[in-house]
């Protein structure tokens, strides 16, 4: 199975930073990767799908990219609702869906 | 806009079968094509996606799971549903159910419901 490796596993971070998260896949994955955010006690929410595709209704300072092993999630100003922990996924050729093991991003 | 939402029992006893049901509103199962799954979420962990379903009949699952799992769907109640058997603590999560939308990503997610196994 593919693995997929998230670092930093933690982040802290001030509003207005630019922050960057990197998500490696252990063997290529074309661009089957998304990003999902989630809050506590809340069902994740999807951020960004095809790498670099921007769900409807996602803020534009989100954005990804990426293909093959290595893709990135920015956001480019962060605000005080980005506090959240982000998760990759990916869906390989065997149709079997596969997290990271998540970002958490903090106020420093 | 659809909406997703598990039900079943809060509490199972270890050996038992765990047993979800994931009821769509605003909007047929059927319609379009979509994947629709089961992922949990132990407290204070990590996503795991558990298998899915097509409207046909048609799963995938977590090789790691595989054994022990069942997903089902009755387009008749607009409901897919989720079996696991020989649960064990290690089953304690949030189980989320939620559709696969475009790159077959997880656009839509029920809130979740914590399943506890204990006896």
């Amino acid at each position: 199975d593919i693995q997929l490796t998230q670092s930093p596993s933690f982040l802290s971070a001030s509003v207005g930073d630019r922050v960057t998260i990197t998500c490696r896949a252990s063997q290529g994955i074309s661009s089957y990767l998304a990003w999902y955010q989630q809050k506590p006690g809340k069902a994740p929410k999807l951020l960004i799908y095809a790498a670099s595709t921007l769900q409807s209704g996602v803020p534009s300072r989100f954005s990804g990219s990426g293909s093959g092993t290595e893709f990135t999630l920015t956001i480019s100003s962060l605000q005080p609702e980005d506090f959240a922990t982000y998760y990759c996924q990916q869906l390989n050729s065997y149709l079997r869906s596969t997290f990271g093991g998540g970002t958490k991003v903090e106020i420093k | 806009q659809v909406q997703l939402q598990e039900s079943g029992p809060g509490l199972v006893k270890p050996s038992q079968t765990l047993s979800l049901t994931c009821t769509v509103s605003g909007g047929s199962i059927s319609s379009g094509s979509y994947y629709w799954s089961w992922i949990r979420q132990p407290a204070g962990k990590g996503l795991e996606w558990i298998g899915r379903i097509y409207t046909s009949g048609s799963t995938n699952y977590n090789p790691s799971l595989k054994s022990r799992v069942t997903i089902s769907v009755d387009t008749s109640k607009n409901q897919f549903s989720l079996k696991l058997s020989s649960v064990t603590a290690a089953d304690t999560a949030v189980y989320y159910c939620a559709r696969e939308g475009p790159w077959l990503t997880y656009d839509y997610w029920g809130q979740g419901t914590l399943v506890t196994v204990s006896s």
